[in-house]
């Protein structure tokens, strides 16, 4: 069956380091998103793409956060400077659609990546 | 803005009995979707169940069905026969439609079960 997979699993950082998080989306799909759960909070929406170019964010997606698809296959997320406020798992997922009325696009989400800021 | 609450942190249930999630949420919307993510171990994100809010009729999914109350905006996910591959956490998520899964999370509810 089709999955989606992230790299690493868990990754260890100090606070100012960029780091890059990589997502191999089911190859199907056209669409792409970032989602983040802090330890102990809800999981958030980061940022939606399609069409080489991002298509929502939330307010958590600044300037420090930015979202690539380099070739046909990865899908990456990079922090330039991380903050201790960034530590949380992030969760890239895929989809062949959104979800419209007409049209049932389901999620398919990674296993998530570990982001440990020190 | 969309809110949804899990208020039930943790339940546990009995192997081969029934158990209820239950979610509520807040939304001015029109049209919106309701899902119910299961994430085991693995913490792998996976759909359980999700339910139109234009449709009336509750949807299921074998073990899985949903009561949803729209008026009430209640959306909870009852699991028939429990099966220990059932022990997960469980999020209720709400989108709006053409969103392109801009989903707000419930907090979760660990789901135990016990053989």
């Amino acid at each position: 069956e089709p999955e989606v997979t992230q790299t690493p699993s868990h990754q260890v950082t100090q606070m100012g380091q960029e780091v890059i998080l990589r997502c191999v989306p089911i190859s199907n799909h056209l669409y792409f998103y970032w989602y983040r759960q802090i330890l102990g909070q809800k999981v958030e929406f980061l940022v939606s793409f399609y069409n080489n170019e991002i298509s929502e964010k939330s307010e958590i997606f600044d300037d420090q956060f930015s979202v690539e698809r380099p070739d046909g296959s990865n899908f990456t997320l990079k922090i330039r400077s991380t903050k201790l406020e960034d530590s949380a798992m992030y969760f890239c997922a895929s989809s062949e659609a959104i979800h419209t009325v007409t049209n049932t696009g389901e999620l398919f989400f990674g296993e998530g990546s570990r982001l440990t800021v020190l | 803005a969309q809110t949804v609450t899990q208020s039930q942190p943790e339940m546990s249930v009995q192997e081969a009995e029934t158990v209820t999630l239950s979610c509520t949420y807040d939304t001015s919307e029109s049209d919106y979707y309701l899902f119910w993510y299961k994430q085991p171990p693995s913490r792998q994100m996976i759909l359980v169940i999700r339910q139109e809010a234009y449709k009336q009729q509750n949807a299921t999914e074998n073990r899985f069905s949903v009561n949803f109350q729209k008026a009430a905006k209640s959306f909870s996910l009852k699991i028939s026969d429990s099966q220990l591959g059932d022990a997960a956490m469980y999020f209720c998520a709400a989108g709006k439609v053409d969103s392109n899964y801009q989903l707000i999370w419930g907090a979760g509810t660990k789901l135990i079960i016990k053989p």
